[in-house]
């Protein structure tokens, strides 16, 4: 069974530029969220999405979004891009139900925007 | 709101020795789930153990074993017989019972497994 999967490994960008992250679930989870991870702030959470609605969202200006496809397969965009946007993206795919409480997760995208 | 909080920064151990990183996070939940992940440098997070808050039984992973203290909302992870595989930073993390996935996270505990 194939992991989560995330595309790109990494990413360089400027200042001001947007970028989008994808992640592929594991095949049967309907649950993904995003992670944003930083030396300073650590894990944080971004959102969730279940059946292509976000069900949770963390605390995150609006220039964070994201969107699940029919195929459970979820995006994360960033828009207007600074400095401390800088972090590794990890996203994480999860069952539903009391047996989904285990999140299983990609080797996360390095984003660097310089 | 939930918190999770790691007072370990650093740790080491010896190959083969016993070592126990602390955890205690702030709930007002009675329902919850308590969680070990591993990050090795390769940044792959591995989910190492699991607690559901309702189970009074610590759980236990082969090497991998928690004392999980509800009063005192304390989890701590003890890991047996280190092996050099085991270095990488651990991190602690709550989540609510019910639909939210949603995880809490400490900012996590380097474990360095010295030979």
């Amino acid at each position: 069974k194939a992991g989560v999967t995330q595309t790109p490994r990494y990413l360089i960008k400027t200042r001001g530029q947007q970028v989008t992250l994808s992640c592929s679930p594991i095949s049967g989870h309907r649950s993904v969220s995003w992670y944003q991870q930083t030396p300073g702030q650590g894990l944080q959470f971004l959102f969730e999405y279940f059946s292509e609605t976000q069900r949770n969202k963390g605390n995150f200006p609006g220039r964070f979004s994201g969107r699940q496809f029919s195929n459970s397969r979820s995006e994360m965009n960033v828009s207007t891009l600074e400095l401390g946007d800088s972090a590794l993206y990890l996203c994480a795919s999860s069952l539903v139900g009391t047996a989904g409480t285990e999140a299983f997760f990609g080797q996360g995208t390095r984003l660097t925007v310089v | 709101a939930q918190t999770v909080t790691q007072s370990q920064p650093e740790m080491s151990v010896q190959e083969a020795e016993t070592v126990t990183l602390s955890c205690t996070y702030d709930t007002s939940e009675n329902n919850y789930y308590l969680f070990w992940y591993k990050q090795p440098p390769s940044r792959q997070m591995i989910l190492v153990i699991r607690q559901e808050a309702y189970k009074q039984q610590n759980a236990t992973e082969n090497r991998f074993s928690v004392n999980f203290q509800k009063a005192a909302k304390s989890f701590s992870l003890k890991i047996s017989d280190s092996q050099l595989g085991d270095t990488a930073m651990y991190f602690c993390a709550f989540m609510n019972a019910g639909n939210n996935r949603k995880l809490i996270w400490g900012l996590g505990t380097s474990l360095a497994v010295n030979p």
